[in-house]
């Protein structure tokens, strides 16, 4: 089953807006969160990652925003620019045992900044 | 700079083939993964290994087999490709570590299948 739910799967957004993708997880083991970054022809790229110990993280104008006991986080692009528009993935791992360094990721979310 | 590389960026193959994708990273790291990355699904692992001749399964190991015999090499190998296993496959590798565990991803192979 989708260890990490993923919404909407596409987003468009005008140029100088903000753009929200939304993640659900249900095991409460996850303790590291990261966002991939992904243009066309490219491998993802890590965006930004946040542990649960705190609730929110920005870097520029990316924040991702963490609810622990709704096991919900988000990814906040503040004034969306035309070379934002890529696919984004939010993903879950948990940092210990035989799983360590794998990461379960949602099914994508393709934003669209129109200019 | 990591580099993870992949031998092909296209590859055309037909039904029955056994098909080898390879992937090299040059920073020493220890776990490497095989994901397959379909529209609407997402990033699926196949395999992942965490150390040399180590391997364990993914989501969707079946009709794959990898072989890891140097650290910085890891194969994915379609032992008779199928028309369903036409697909964009991407590899990765991270550093082993009790902190964060950030994959550094090659550009991906896009393997068709005839």
């Amino acid at each position: 089953q989708q260890q990490v739910k993923q919404s909407p799967q596409s987003l468009i957004v005008q140029k100088g807006g903000i753009s929200i993708i939304n993640c659900a997880y249900e095991n409460t083991a996850f303790d590291y969160f990261p966002w991939y970054q992904q243009f066309p022809g490219k491998g993802p790229a890590l965006l930004i990652a946040i542990r649960p110990d705190v609730s929110e993280k920005k870097e520029g104008r990316f924040t991702i925003s963490f609810n622990k006991s709704a096991k919900q986080f988000s990814l906040h692009i503040m004034d969306s620019q035309p070379g934002d528009s890529a696919t984004y993935f939010c993903a879950a791992s948990i940092g210990r045992g035989s799983t360590l360094g794998r990461l379960y990721f949602g099914r994508g979310t393709q934003l669209t900044v129109w200019p | 700079d990591v580099k993870v590389t992949q031998s092909s960026r296209y590859l055309v193959k037909r039904t029955g083939e056994k098909v080898f994708l390879e992937c090299v990273q040059d920073m020493d790291h220890e776990n490497m993964f095989w994901y397959r990355q379909d529209p609407g699904l997402g990033l699926r692992l196949i395999y992942f290994s965490y150390d040399v001749k180590m391997k364990e399964k993914g989501d969707i190991p079946e009709g794959y087999s990898v072989s890891r015999e140097k650290k910085e090499r890891f194969s994915l190998i379609l032992e008779s490709a199928s028309t369903n296993q036409t697909s964009m496959y991407l590899c990765a590798s991270s550093l082993e570590t009790s902190g964060p565990m950030e994959q550094f991803f090659g550009p991906g192979t896009r393997l068709t299948v005839l």
